[in-house]
């Protein structure tokens, strides 16, 4: 079955302090893979985009990576700030000629001051 | 601006009064999708549609209608809404081809009273 797994559900850290999100997936034939940044009540926005023969991915303060072959994706945060309070969810696009997109749950992020 | 817009944002209703949520896009995708967003369960795929007169349902069809007569209109038909229907509501839009993402709206909230 595909299935996008996302740990932890909910984390809370000091502003200025880095941060990782990880993202295990089951999804076969894995076409891409997506992080998307959701605030309260808004559309995702999307973050990076990763395919089968990348395994990171910049983009500002936001890093993510990827291992195809464990099937794990993280997305590190630095130097946290306020503003990226925020539900952060994984996408795993399948390829089977479809447009199948497979959500994670996402975590939550709390930035305090 | 490349964007998605949803109407309405906010919609409180009451059971079996139909109601229509349109979603428009303005960046001539040819693929269309509706989410639903409930607590601890993340996105969950209504209905998409691949391109003009194509839709196909997803994974949470029950009681929801679309239809797609042209390529940038994509609206979403409760027929006769429920209480179990008061969710969070997304259009999506994304480009045909294998490195693709969607474009989220901004969500309508719907109440079923």
């Amino acid at each position: 079955k595909n299935q996008v797994e996302q740990s932890p559900q909910s984390l809370i850290i000091l502003e200025g302090k880095n941060c990782t999100l990880q993202c295990n997936y089951t999804v076969s034939p894995f076409s891409n893979l997506r992080w998307y940044k959701q605030d309260t009540g808004r559309g995702p926005v999307s973050l990076t985009i990763m395919t089968f023969s990348e395994n990171t991915k910049s983009n500002g303060r936001y890093t993510a990576t990827l291992d195809a072959d464990t099937k794990q994706s993280s997305l590190h945060i630095t130097a946290s700030q306020l503003s990226d309070s925020a539900s952060y969810i994984c996408v795993v696009r399948a390829s089977s000629g479809t447009y199948k997109y497979i959500f994670g749950t996402g975590t939550r992020l709390k930035v305090l001051a | 601006e490349a964007q998605v817009t949803q109407n309405p944002r906010y919609l409180i209703t009451v059971t079996g009064k139909k109601l229509t949520v349109t979603c428009s896009q303005n960046m001539n995708h040819e693929y269309m999708s509706w989410y639903r967003q409930d607590p601890g369960l993340g996105l969950r795929q209504i209905y998409y549609s691949m391109n003009v007169e194509v839709t196909d349902k997803g994974d949470v069809p029950e009681g929801y209608k679309v239809s797609r007569k042209e390529k940038r209109n994509f609206p979403l038909i409760l027929e006769s809404p429920s209480p179990n229907q008061t969710s969070l509501y997304f259009c999506a839009s994304s480009p045909q081809g294998a490195v693709t993402g969607y474009t989220f709206g901004s969500g309508t909230r719907l109440t079923v009273v």
